[in-house]
């Protein structure tokens, strides 16, 4: 346990729906970034925060996609009409930017399944 | 195209050997990290390098930053070790981590 959780584990869902997570970092971390990882693929970056600001899109994050984290601490990211190719595993991690080794601590994923 | 390539993708070796797991980069990076995936999806951080060697217990990871190369070593390897061992970048300038597609191990007993 790295000390980041991550809600729902598993999200099986129909095609159109929207779904969202939700992800819970280290208390005293600042930074909170997403990514997502496709079966056999090494994770991709989404986006990251820096505290309540969101610092940088992937373009990956199409308009369907978006992430908040209104209060510098958890975060959510919400998928509004799901298509079947957003079924991935999502992971979240978590650092303290600024301190000298950065670094990051993953949480156990979400697992989407879009039928 | 993948700036961050590992080999090999995928490795199987017994009880004991010595395992070396590959990882080279296009560009000049400020940080490489080897992290460790185990089934079920969750992702554990081994090591953080910007120069040189870190050991610790039966782990060895080293990097070259002139050749933009580095490599993960275990030495005794156990079935335990079996995992996908991922090596992800933050090339500088960015923020961000940029990673590599993981190199899946199996270790028989």
């Amino acid at each position: 346990d790295t000390g980041v959780s991550q809600d729902p584990r598993h999200k099986i869902t129909k095609r159109g729906q929207n779904v969202t997570f939700r992800c819970d970092p280290i208390s005293e971390h600042n930074r909170l970034y997403w990514y997502r990882q496709t079966l056999g693929q090494g994770p991709e970056f989404l986006t990251y925060f820096q505290n309540e600001a969101q610092l940088e899109k992937s373009r990956l994050l199409s308009d369907r996609f978006s992430a908040e984290r209104p209060k510098g601490s958890f975060s959510t990211l919400e998928i509004q009409r799901t298509e079947q190719g957003d079924s991935a595993m999502y992971l979240c991690a978590s650092s303290l930017w600024g301190h000298q080794q950065e670094t990051q601590y993953f949480g156990p994923g979400t697992r989407l399944l879009v039928l | 195209k993948n700036e961050v390539e590992q080999s090999p993708q995928n490795l199987t070796a017994q009880e004991g050997e010595f395992i070396t797991i590959n990882c080279s980069y296009s560009v000049g990076i400020s940080a490489l990290h080897w992290l460790q995936q185990h089934p079920g999806g969750g992702i554990v951080s081994l090591f953080m390098l910007s120069s040189g060697k870190k050991k610790h217990g039966r782990l060895i990871a080293t990097i070259n930053i002139q050749e933009k190369h580095s490599s993960l070593h275990i030495t005794a390897s156990h079935p335990r070790d079996s995992a996908v061992y991922i090596c992800a970048v933050r090339f500088q300038g960015a923020q961000k981590l940029v990673f590599g597609q993981g190199t899946r191990l199996t270790i028989n007993p």
